[in-house]
């Protein structure tokens, strides 16, 4: 079955830590995930895919196929980065639709 | 604007009711996929359209169903509303030329309270 978990709903943090978000994926085959990110009173946003490997507003996710898993870190927080996040995985093909895990909510303190 | 527009942003009704909920994609743009967003579920596929056809289902209730009109619009319709429909309902379109790039567009939202 093709599923995504995120296993935090909730990440607290202070600013200038890192942070970590989780998210452990279920797919046969070669897997497309990407990062969603929803901040306050926004439209979900796509912040970065697996395959670009990219760097967006300092965060990067690397795709770990022996783990099933595709974290996505940033080395220091910052409070405009509090927001909600998603982890989505491609159900096939340039048209499939994205199974989203649950989110996580990170919130930066000062 | 020619991002994907919903309307209405919000709504409240009762129990046992009926509601539409209008979805216009991105300029362009073929597909439409309808999300429903609650508290305990997070984002939750309900069902997608490509250039007027259905192309897949998720979990999508009986009471509900969808189309996509000729001019790309898409109407999401809920019935014998429940207090558990309450959520907020996304729409989201995806450009036609994006192999691999497997970005969504999302609407704002539409809010629907049953009370």
């Amino acid at each position: 079955a093709q599923r995504v978990t995120q296993p935090e709903k909730l990440l607290s943090v202070f600013k200038g830590a890192p942070v970590e978000l989780k998210c452990n994926y279920s797919y046969s085959g070669s897997p497309e995930l990407f990062w969603y990110v929803q901040y306050s009173r926004q439209r979900l946003q796509l912040l970065l895919r697996h395959i670009s490997r990219e760097s967006i507003k300092g965060f990067t996710a690397d795709l770990n196929k022996g783990e099933t898993s595709f974290h996505l870190k940033k080395p220091f927080a910052q409070e405009e980065d509090s927001a909600m996040y998603y982890c989505a995985l491609n159900s096939g093909g340039s048209q499939g639709n994205l199974i989203f895990g649950k989110g996580t909510k990170l919130s930066v303190k000062p | 604007d020619s991002g994907v527009t919903q309307t209405p942003k919000h709504l409240i009704t009762a129990t046992g009711q009926r509601v539409t909920l209008r979805c216009s994609p991105r300029s362009g743009d073929l597909s439409v996929y309808w999300y429903q967003q609650s508290l305990d579920q997070g984002l939750q596929f309900l069902i997608q359209y490509y250039n007027g056809e259905e192309r897949a289902k998720g979990n999508i209730l009986e009471r509900f169903s969808a189309q996509q009109f000729p001019d790309l619009h898409s109407e999401l319709n809920l019935s014998s509303l429940e207090l558990g429909d309450s959520a907020l309902y996304f729409c989201a379109s995806r450009p036609r030329d994006s192999d691999l790039t497997g970005e969504l567009f999302f609407g704002e939202g539409s809010r629907l309270t049953v009370l």
